[in-house]
């Protein structure tokens, strides 16, 4: 079935570095895409999302890439904090049909930000 | 933003009771509600679609009879696991679609643990 998936599953980084989080998407359909954050027990937290007319977005210290030609999502993570140290998945949805809301979430990269 | 509240945040319970999470949205209306399950260490699954005044559709495996949904207000749903069992134990999660604003991101409960004993 259709799936997303990410590349890296742990990455570390030292405070104040940027991060680069990955994902690969397999639903050529898919045209809406969100990354989350999620802390130990805890819902996930929306970061950013981006629409499959856009290749980029920025917000507050972070940057969503998406390149459709090869299915490809990025997180990128400007200035990383301790804080930001957490799990991150990358989801997808078809927002124009009737299963918007309904996503399908990638694996998960555990980000470990060292002071 | 918006808020979804979800309760309790974690349960334990012995093995064949029944347990009830609530999920509410409590700034907006939602006609839509998802439910996913989460074991350690793995990714969000979808378990069903949770619709206000209409059965829940749920995802190719999921039990219907063991997952019950009611969405019985546009504020609302709640999943009940009955005749829980070890294997149940995991992490519960739902979240909410605005009602009418297909733009509007989605926003995710806290998440339930459950611990079936």
């Amino acid at each position: 079935g259709e799936s997303v998936g990410l590349h890296l599953p742990t990455l570390s980084v030292q405070e104040g570095d940027n991060s680069i989080i990955n994902c690969a998407y397999s639903n050529s359909a898919s045209d809406y895409f969100i990354w989350y954050k999620q802390e130990s027990g805890k819902g996930p937290q929306f970061i950013i999302d981006i629409r499959s007319n856009m290749d980029k977005r920025q917000g507050q210290r972070v940057t969503v890439l998406l390149n459709k030609t090869v299915k490809h999502l990025s997180l990128q993570i400007a200035a990383t904090q301790p804080g930001d140290s957490a799990v991150y998945f990358c989801a997808e949805n078809n927002a124009g049909g009737t299963s918007y809301g309904k996503l399908t979430f990638g694996q998960g990269t555990i980000l470990t930000v060292h002071p | 933003g918006a808020v979804v509240s979800q309760h309790p945040s974690r349960v334990i319970c012995k093995s064949g009771t029944s347990v009830k999470i609530e999920c509410r949205s409590l700034d907006f209306q939602a006609t839509t509600m998802f439910w996913y399950r989460q074991f350690p260490k793995q990714s969000l699954m979808l378990m069903a679609t949770s619709n206000e005044g209409s059965k829940a559709t749920y995802e190719q495996g999921v039990e219907k009879d063991k997952f019950l949904i009611n969405h019985a207000s546009l504020t609302l749903s709640t999943l009940t696991v009955t005749s829980a069992h070890p294997e149940d134990s995991s992490f519960y999660i739902c979240s909410a679609r605005p009602a009418g604003r297909v733009s509007e991101k989605l926003f995710f409960g806290s998440g339930t643990q459950l611990s079936v004993l």
